[in-house]
């Protein structure tokens, strides 16, 4: 059976310091692969999507990035935070038919 | 654009009784919809989803989904809520994107209390 891990769970992080946040799939191969942030009040925003190795593509201009190095792992970094980084993130996966998104555990991120 | 409205930010029923959250779409083509459920610090779980076969979807946990075309809603219900049913769900609506990308736009959510 599938299944995504995402980590670490919690990250507390002074401003002006990088970031990264890995997600990784197993059982499945050529999975699309996405970021969302979750802020309180405002539903989940995607933030980046990767239909296959190294092909990134963002849906919103911002002080993060995301990196596709492997087939079936996913990285959200950021060069120097910002306190409007802090928030929820979840990485997902969905096949290339699409059957539903099946998303990680989340990353409470706090930039203090 | 497909878009999907969640009427009320929190709704709250006693044990036992009906639970209905409420969710009405936009969108321009046949839509793919689905309800997820996120409990408190944790990822979305997918609870149903139409995919444009019978119009009555059956999901985990007892809830259930009616896509109405003329009315352009997909709400949730539950005869009985449990205390275990508290959590925050989420209606989403799949359409657009290209090149191997189908777009998820996913409403603001609901946040369900039961009360004992």
């Amino acid at each position: 059976s599938q299944t995504i891990h995402q980590w670490p769970a919690t990250l507390v992080q002074p401003v002006g310091s990088p970031l990264s946040l890995e997600c990784t799939v197993e059982g499945t191969s050529n999975p699309n692969l996405y970021w969302y942030r979750q802020a309180a009040g405002r539903g989940l925003q995607l933030l980046f999507y990767s239909v296959g190795i190294g092909q990134i593509s963002s849906e919103v201009p911002q002080n993060l990035s995301a990196s596709r190095p492997q087939d079936r792992q996913f990285i959200l970094s950021s060069k120097k935070l910002l306190l409007s980084d802090s928030g929820f993130y979840l990485c997902a996966w969905s096949a290339k038919g699409f059957y539903g998104y099946t998303f990680g555990s989340g990353t409470r991120l706090t930039v203090v | 654009a497909q878009s999907v409205t969640q009427l009320g930010s929190h709704v709250s029923v006693s044990e036992g009784a009906l639970v209905l959250l409420r969710c009405n779409y936009s969108s321009s083509v046949p839509p793919y919809l689905f309800w997820y459920v996120q409990y408190p610090n944790q990822g979305l779980q997918l609870l149903l989803k139409y995919t444009s076969a019978a119009t009555l979807v059956k999901g985990i946990n007892g809830f259930e989904a009616e896509f109405k075309k003329s009315e352009t809603s997909f709400h949730l219900t539950k005869p009985s809520a449990h205390m275990s049913d508290a959590a925050e769900y989420f209606c989403a609506v799949m359409g657009g994107g290209s090149g191997g990308y189908q777009k998820v736009t996913f409403g603001i959510g609901t946040k369900l209390q039961v009360i004992p």
